[in-house]
This record gives structure tokens, C-alpha cells and sequence, in this order.
């Protein structure tokens, strides 16, 4: 069964970094996109960042961008997101998540979509 | 970044209903949807991907339909364990984007 598991969130004061991993099994993790996403407390679920196989294509939420860096180690069959001047509004439960694609219309489009979710990792960003 | 709206937010049903979420969004986004289940503490489930087919493993009580700004999400007969938030996700464009969910409570 494949599975995800999350490490590294905790307490960080307001700009302060972390950095979180994923660690991956039971599947080809270089076989896949990967993707981060979040949940405040209470609130729904953002999408984060992605990045492809081999890790040379990344994209990300605006509201991260230039502060939080996604990356992969293959051999390692790891995620990581590296973030950094945290803000309250980061305070979440981040989950990694495996990326899937789906085709419709006689594979003319593509759809993708998270088929497999860690159990997630809180972030608290409190002075 | 295509907003995607959920209606209703939240609803009460009673085991056995049938049940239906609407997730409506911005611009015209193919079929390039997908419908989770989440319940409290646990991370999302996947039901429902390319706004139709179902993910294998989920009961055929969940049906998805729909296609350019218009889904649905259906259960046909409502059970205990299907008491949850209900998100869509669009992956068209970037950001891909959540609808804000919609709860479903026992009336």
C-alpha cells in the first residue's frame, strides 16, 4: 500500500524557517509528481506547490512564492518544503501528496488529481 | 486563479437520503475535476476524478457528473460513515484551486 508520512512541522516564530519532509514507499516515487497542501485550523484546503519527477519543474500558490521551495531527493524517496519568513497565516496541518493523471475525451485532455495524502504535519507560527 | 464555488456549505440529512453538492466554477474548466471526502483529524480521501469516474475503492452510492463550470457530487443513499466535508479541486490552471467545502451533518 503506498504510503506518505510527514515529519518536521512544529513551533516557529513569525519569520523563522522550517523545513519539512515526506518520505515516501510502496510505490516509484520517481515516477511521479509530487504536491504539498495545506489546511489552517478549521479552514479548507490550499494547494501549495508541485514539482515534477525530477524535480525541474516547480510551481507554487502566489502567496508562497519566493519564501517556501519545494524539492526532492529520488534515491532517497523523499519530499521536502523548505520555508522560510513564516507567517501566522502559514500556521497549518501540510500534507504531501502524490499526483495522479487521468485523460478524458479520448485522452484529448488531461486532468490531475492527489490519489494518495500523508496524514499531515501541524506548522505553528507563534511569537 | 479560477474560483470554485460550493453549494450548499453545509446540510443536514438522514441516513438513507440522497444528497447533492454542487461545486461551480469560475471559468470553463473541462472536465479537470476532482471530489474528496475529508472527516476530522484525517487527511483527505480521494472519490471521484475527471468529474466522473470513481476512484477505485469508493462505494457506487458516490457519482460525480458535469463539465465546463458545472459538477455535481451525488451520494444516492446516504450512510453513517459518509457524515464528513465534502471539497472539490479544480486542476485546470494554476493555482489549482479547492471549493471552501461543504459539511454534511446529521439532521
Amino acid at each position: 500500500e503506498v504510503r506518505l508520512v510527514e515529519s518536521g512541522g512544529g513551533l516557529v516564530h513569525p519569520g523563522g524557517s522550517l523545513r519539512l519532509s515526506c518520505v515516501a514507499s510502496e510505490f516509484t516515487f520517481s515516477d511521479y509528481w509530487m504536491s504539498w497542501v495545506r489546511q489552517a485550523p478549521g479552514k479548507g484546503l490550499e494547494w501549495v506547490a508541485n514539482i515534477n519527477q525530477d524535480g525541474s519543474d516547480k510551481y507554487y500558490v502566489d502567496s508562497v512564492k519566493g519564501r517556501f521551495t519545494v524539492s526532492r531527493d529520488n534515491a532517497q524517496n523523499s519530499l521536502y518544503l523548505q520555508m522560510s519568513s513564516l507567517r501566522d497565516e502559514d500556521k497549518a496541518v501540510y500534507f504531501c501528496a502524490r499526483v495522479r493523471r487521468g485523460s478524458y475525451y479520448d485522452r484529448s485532455g488531461y486532468s490531475y488529481y492527489f490519489d494518495y495524502w500523508g496524514q499531515g504535519t501541524l506548522v505553528r507560527v507563534s511569537s | 486563479a479560477i474560483q470554485l464555488t460550493q453549494s450548499p456549505s453545509s446540510l443536514s440529512a438522514s441516513v438513507g437520503d440522497r444528497v447533492t453538492i454542487t461545486c461551480r466554477a469560475s471559468q470553463d474548466i473541462r472536465k479537470e475535476l476532482t471530489w474528496y471526502q475529508q472527516k476530522p483529524g484525517r487527511a483527505p480521501k480521494l472519490l471521484i476524478y475527471v468529474a466522473s469516474n470513481l476512484q477505485s475503492g469508493v462505494p457506487s452510492r458516490f457519482s460525480g457528473s458535469g463539465s465546463g463550470t458545472d459538477f455535481t457530487l451525488t451520494i444516492s443513499a446516504l450512510q453513517p460513515e459518509d457524515f464528513a466535508t465534502y471539497f472539490c479541486l479544480q486542476d485546470h490552471n494554476y493555482p489549482w484551486t479547492f471549493g471552501q467545502g461543504t459539511r454534511v451533518e446529521v439532521k
